[in-house]
């Protein structure tokens, strides 16, 4: 069965400074992977996704994403944090096929310090 | 476009009373979820349909029924609420076929029960 372990259930940054989010993944078969992000009192907003091909893979708001399969991993970056990236981010597998059914992280909360 | 419609926003019930989550979207997504957001935990998936017609468990089913009659509606139903379903609720859609597509969210409902 697939699952999603994300390391670090707090992430603290200063505004400016490297935002990096881990996201490791089980899957038997190769996975679809992504990024949501949650805003406070909002649901779940689609940041980026893998399906197949390239595998570093480019969001919204300056967020992108690289799959390393020989590491199952899909760790979010972002080269300079800004204060509205302060959020809680989800890492999500799926498996596709007949159920797509799509298992998430348990969530890193990023604090943002001006 | 409405996306994905949750309704109530806000509900608090008695031990032991039932109430319905209703959830409807608009784009003629096959495959429709339910899933619960609890502190620490992430998202947790509890039933899930892949089609009119079709449902099955997810992860944390105990409590909770669903029916899948038409493609836009999917109610999630608390036949007896007890304080551990105490949660966020967010139903979420996406196109099925071949998976990959990710999920629409909807906004959530908060639910206490007392």
């Amino acid at each position: 069965a697939q699952s999603v372990t994300q390391l670090g259930s707090h992430v603290s940054v200063s505004e400016g400074a490297l935002v990096l989010l881990r996201c490791n993944y089980s899957s038997s078969v190769p996975p679809y992977l992504f990024w949501y992000v949650q805003y406070p009192n909002q649901g779940l907003q689609l940041l980026l996704k893998y399906t197949t091909g390239a595998t570093l893979v480019k969001g919204i708001n300056g967020f992108e994403a690289e799959f390393k399969k020989s590491e199952t991993s899909f760790h979010l970056t972002k080269p300079s944090a800004h204060m509205s990236d302060a959020a809680e981010y989800f890492c999500a597998v799926s498996e596709g096929g007949a159920t797509n059914k799509l298992i998430f992280g348990t969530g890193t909360l990023l604090a943002v310090q001006p | 476009n409405a996306g994905v419609t949750q309704t109530p926003k806000f509900q608090v019930l008695k031990t032991g009373q039932s109430m319905t989550l209703q959830c409807a979207q608009d784009m003629n997504h096959e495959y429709m979820s339910w899933y619960r957001q609890d502190p620490g935990m992430g998202l947790r998936l509890i039933h899930y349909s892949v089609g009119a017609g079709i449902t099955d468990q997810g992860e944390v089913p105990n409590g909770y029924n669903v029916s899948r009659s038409t493609t836009e509606d999917f109610p999630l139903r608390l036949l007896s609420a007890a304080p551990s379903q105490t949660s966020v609720y967010f139903c979420a859609s996406s196109y099925q076929k071949t998976g990959g597509y990710g999920y629409t969210f909807g906004s959530g409902t908060r639910l206490t029960v007392v």
